[in-house]
C-alpha cells in the first residue's frame, strides 16, 4: 500500500532546530516530487516546501532561509530540517507526494507529525 | 503572489442537499486548481485536480467547474460522510509556489 509516515515532531524552544522525516512505502521518493505542508492549530493548510526529481527545491517565504528539504534515496525518505524555529512554526506537518500528471497537486498524504515551538 | 479566497467560510446543509463552494483566485490561474477534503483529525485528501478531474475512488456526487479566477466545488446528494472542511489549491505557479484557500467547513443542519 502506498503510504507516507512522518516522524520527528515534538516540543522545541524558540530558536531551536528539529528534523522531520517522511518515509515512503510502495513507491520511490526519488522518482516523484515531494512536498511538506503544515497546518497551525485551528487554521488552514499552508504549503511549505517541495523537492523535485532533479533535486531542485523551493520554499514558502515564511520559511525560506530557515528550513531545508532533502531526501535520502537509500532510505526512501524525505526530510525537513527546521532551524531558528519560531512560535508561528507550531503546526502539524504533513508530507505529501506530488501527482505525476498533471503536476502541481498532492495525491498521497501522511498522517502528520506535530511540532510545538514554545518556551 | 496569487491569493485564494473561498466562500462561504462555513455552510450547514441537510442530507440529500446540494452544496456549492466557491473559490476565487486573485489572478488568472487557467484550470490549475484542485480541491481537497479534510475530515476532523485526518490528513487532507485530494478530491479533484485540474478544476474538474475526479481522483480515482471519489464519488461522482463531487464535481468541479470553473476557469480563470472563479471555481466551484459541488456536492450533490450530501451524505453524512461528506462533513469536512474543503480547501482549494492553485498550481498555476508550479514549480515554485502553491497556495491553498482558507477552507470551507461543511456541517449538518
Amino acid at each position: 500500500e502506498v503510504q507516507l509516515v512522518e516522524s520527528g515532531g515534538g516540543l522545541i524552544q524558540p530558536g531551536g532546530s528539529l528534523r522531520l522525516s517522511c518515509e515512503a512505502t510502495d513507491f520511490t521518493v526519488s522518482r516523484n516530487y515531494m512536498m511538506w505542508v503544515r497546518q497551525a492549530p485551528g487554521k488552514g493548510l499552508e504549503w511549505v516546501s517541495v523537492i523535485y526529481v532533479g533535486g531542485s527545491t523551493f520554499y514558502a517565504d515564511s520559511v525560506k532561509g530557515r528550513f531545508t528539504i532533502s531526501r535520502d534515496n537509500s532510505n526512501n525518505t524525505v526530510y525537513l530540517q527546521m532551524n531558528r524555529l519560531r512560535a508561528e512554526d507550531t503546526a502539524v506537518y504533513y508530507c505529501a507526494r506530488g501527482l505525476s500528471s498533471p503536476k502541481g497537486y498532492m495525491d498521497v498524504w501522511g498522517k502528520g507529525t506535530t511540532v510545538s515551538v514554545s518556551s | 503572489d496569487i491569493q485564494m479566497t473561498q466562500s462561504p467560510s462555513s455552510v450547514s446543509a441537510s442530507v440529500g442537499d446540494t452544496v456549492t463552494i466557491t473559490c476565487r483566485a486573485s489572478q488568472d490561474i487557467s484550470s490549475w486548481l484542485a480541491w481537497y477534503q479534510q475530515k476532523a483529525g485526518e490528513a487532507p485528501k485530494l478530491l479533484i485536480h485540474a478544476t474538474s478531474s475526479l481522483q480515482n475512488g471519489v464519488p461522482s456526487r463531487f464535481s468541479g467547474s470553473g476557469l480563470g479566477t472563479e471555481f466551484n466545488l459541488s456536492i450533490s446528494n450530501l451524505q453524512p460522510e461528506d462533513l469536512a472542511t474543503y480547501y482549494c489549491q492553485q498550481a498555476n505557479t508550479f514549480p515554485s509556489l502553491f497556495t491553498f484557500g482558507p477552507g470551507t467547513k461543511v456541517d449538518l443542519k
